[in-house]
């Protein structure tokens, strides 16, 4: 199993709503990622996940709040957001963080803050 | 600074033309250079990858070249199809901490 997977894939909510998004692997990876991606622009990193802790916040505001509950799942939990947080967000597992391996991504989940 | 700058940022070939694509890195970048392909509305997938210890790598039409000491590597495509049209990002492993950083992407169009 290759797959990094991301729910809900489609997610519109209000600007005084909660949500979280959700990201799950079953490859025994002990790094997983968020990024954020605007239309036509690269994925940007927002926080970095070593061995079920957190090792790296691209100084993200603190609307977003990230969590490991165990090796496999990765929560990303929404609160306060604004129209320009709107993108797709896409969760990412490697082996260990700062390996020379292959980061696999899941297919993403595009939010809409309206 | 943590950082990969990537050329150019659109490029459009005829079917069967060959397409590069370039990155530089900054200095603080380690010794993995990954490059993914992103269609419409898809993940980004990695399609080849290199490590500092190789100059070359290749993978059918698809080849990667690394200058560690001119700080760049380029992505060759051979013989396009329409369906290697996608935006294509490099990225560079940086070691404060790990990041896996991304350049500003290539949107590479292959006219049939």
């Amino acid at each position: 199993d290759t797959e990094v997977t991301q729910t809900p894939k489609h997610l519109v909510m209000g600007m005084t709503n909660k949500k979280s998004l959700k990201c799950e692997q079953h490859m025994g990876h002990r790094a997983m990622y968020w990024y954020k991606q605007k239309a036509k622009k690269p994925p940007e990193l927002m926080f970095v996940y070593s061995y079920e802790k957190l090792s790296i916040n691209e100084s993200v505001p603190s609307r977003f709040s990230p969590e490991c509950p165990n090796s496999s799942l990765l929560n990303l939990h929404l609160h306060a957001l604004q129209p320009e947080d709107s993108a797709l967000y896409l969760c990412a597992s490697s082996q260990v963080e700062s390996s020379n391996t292959e980061a696999f991504f899941g297919q993403g989940t595009r939010l809409t803050v309206v | 600074g943590e950082n990969v700058e990537q050329h150019p940022s659109t490029l459009s070939v005829q079917e069967g033309d060959s397409a590069v694509i370039k990155c530089t890195y900054s200095d603080s970048a380690s010794n993995y250079f990954p490059w993914y392909k992103q269609e419409l509305g898809k993940r980004p997938q990695l399609i080849i990858d290199i490590r500092s210890n190789v100059g070359e790598k290749k993978d059918q039409r698809i080849a990667v070249t690394l200058n560690k000491t001119a700080k760049h590597f380029s992505l060759h495509i051979t013989e396009t199809q329409p369906e290697d049209s996608a935006v294509y990002f490099c990225a560079a492993i940086f070691n404060q901490g790990g990041k896996l950083i991304f350049g500003q992407g290539t949107e590479l169009s292959v006219k049939p």
